[in-house]
């Protein structure tokens, strides 16, 4: 079945630090790939998607890749601010699942500190 | 625009009781989701609703949780009778139509079962 593998937290980094989060999934065919950003107190939301082999998403600073040939999806951000602290969460949504169905990593923690 | 509304934001029961949980989506928002989100994992979907019809409850564990959407807006999510094991989040999420894939989610309802 499809599953989303990302890396514990938490993540504890300086204000201005890279943040790579890494995340890798198994599913047959081309799922579309998200992350999610759960900021304290809040829902989740969308933060950058990516539906096809090379694409790259990219929202507020992050970016990830489709890497079909290393199944991954790692979230980047080049300077990270306190106010990215939050969990981020790597999901899939396989094209010939019912409906909506999105399958979600188990979530990594980012503490960013000033 | 106003976000998902949930409540309660906490609860707190005995094992064998009986709970409720609410969720108003986002208005226009054809598509509700109910997620379960059990510490250190990612959100498990529960339920996922077009209108009042059910598009997806392959993961819904139905001798003891049930759901509802009479009229294609509010949700009910119930569970009867609560085990410890269902002590989590439960989270609803909304989307515009089904196959739309950003999903916008409400801040949870944190389930203790004693």
């Amino acid at each position: 079945g499809n599953s989303v593998t990302q890396m514990e937290g938490p993540v504890t980094l300086s204000e201005e630090a890279f943040l790579t989060i890494n995340c890798t999934y198994t599913a047959t065919g081309y799922p579309s790939l998200f992350w999610y950003v759960q900021y304290p107190g809040e829902g989740l939301q969308l933060l950058l998607k990516a539906t096809k082999a090379d694409d790259k998403g990219s929202n507020k600073g992050f970016e990830a890749t489709y890497r079909k040939e290393t199944t991954s999806f790692h979230l980047e951000k080049g300077s990270v601010q306190v106010s990215d602290s939050a969990v981020y969460f790597c999901a899939l949504k396989h094209i010939k699942a019912a409906g909506n169905k999105l399958t979600f990593g188990g979530g990594t923690r980012v503490l960013v500190k000033p | 625009e106003a976000g998902v509304a949930q409540s309660p934001r906490y609860k707190i029961i005995e094992k064998r009781q009986s709970v409720a949980f609410w969720c108003n989506p986002i208005s226009g928002h054809a598509t509700l989701y109910w997620y379960q989100q059990i510490l250190g994992q990612g959100p498990k979907l529960l339920i996922q609703f077009q209108n009042n019809g059910v598009v997806d409850d392959s993961q819904l564990p139905k001798d003891r949780f049930s759901a509802e959407r009479l009229k294609g807006v509010d949700s009910t999510l119930k569970i009867q009778p609560a085990k410890l094991e269902d002590s989590a989040v439960y989270l609803c999420a909304s989307s515009l139509w089904t196959g739309d894939e950003k999903l916008f989610f409400g801040s949870g309802t944190q389930l203790s079962v004693l």
